[in-house]
């Protein structure tokens, strides 16, 4: 069973790049989000996604945008990496509230 | 909107000894509520849920939590730990209805178990 997996697991990113985080579930959810985890921070909502076709800003959005490709896939871009955004990321679905939500293993990014 | 509060964050214990992790939320709506555990470089993991009904939830590894609406605390409880229990633990409420079935977090209890 797959549950949620996202790439890459390891990024290491110049100051000003772009890349794109890759989130997909195989459990046919309507709901995705988007995580960081800093220290001391627990997890922010950056973005979510409440089914196929719509998305919404959380906590941390600035910096960030996404995409609900289809309801599997949901990607998180980084237009221009700053340092502020070392962070590790975590992709993450459910099917409704109150049911449990699972999270893929994380992305751990660096940006110098 | 949400809030969750631990006022631990580090928790040391020695093996075999009772453990309280304590989370309390604000919340204008109903919720439910949820504890997680992360254990080194890994994602996170339910250990269990609060949705109705009985107050005490059990979950796993022998974890429990007690829900008392009057004090908005969901403590998270285990009567006796292991050295595999160390790890990170986060509190979590979910709104119920609507409000765009987000996860909020507290800001998580590192739980260290020592011999």
């Amino acid at each position: 069973n797959a549950g949620v997996t996202q790439t890459p697991k390891f990024q290491v990113l110049k100051t000003g790049q772009s890349m794109t985080l890759q989130c997909a579930q195989d459990m046919n959810h309507n709901s995705m989000y988007w995580y960081r985890q800093d220290p001391g921070m627990g997890l922010r909502l950056i973005y979510y996604s409440a089914s196929e076709g719509t998305t919404d800003k959380g906590e941390v959005p600035n910096g960030y945008n996404v995409s609900r490709l289809n309801k599997r896939e949901f990607s998180l871009r980084l237009e221009s990496a700053a340092p502020s955004q070392t962070s590790v990321y975590f992709c993450a679905s459910n099917g409704r509230s109150g049911n449990t939500i699972y999270f893929g293993e994380g992305s751990w990014l660096t940006v110098v | 909107a949400q809030s969750v509060t631990q006022l631990d964050s580090q928790v040391p214990v020695f093996e075999e000894a009772p453990v309280e992790l304590r989370c309390n939320y604000s919340s204008s709506v109903s919720v439910y509520l949820f504890w997680y555990v992360q254990y080194p470089n890994q994602g996170l993991q339910l250990l269990l849920k609060y949705l109705s009904g009985s107050t005490l939830v059990k979950g796993i590894n022998g974890f429990e939590a007690e829900f008392n609406k009057s004090q908005t605390s969901f403590h998270l409880r285990k009567p006796s730990v292991h050295i595999s229990d160390t790890a990170e633990y986060f509190c979590a409420v979910n709104p119920r209805g609507g409000g765009g079935n987000k996860l909020t977090f507290g800001t998580g209890t590192q739980l260290k178990v020592e011999l």
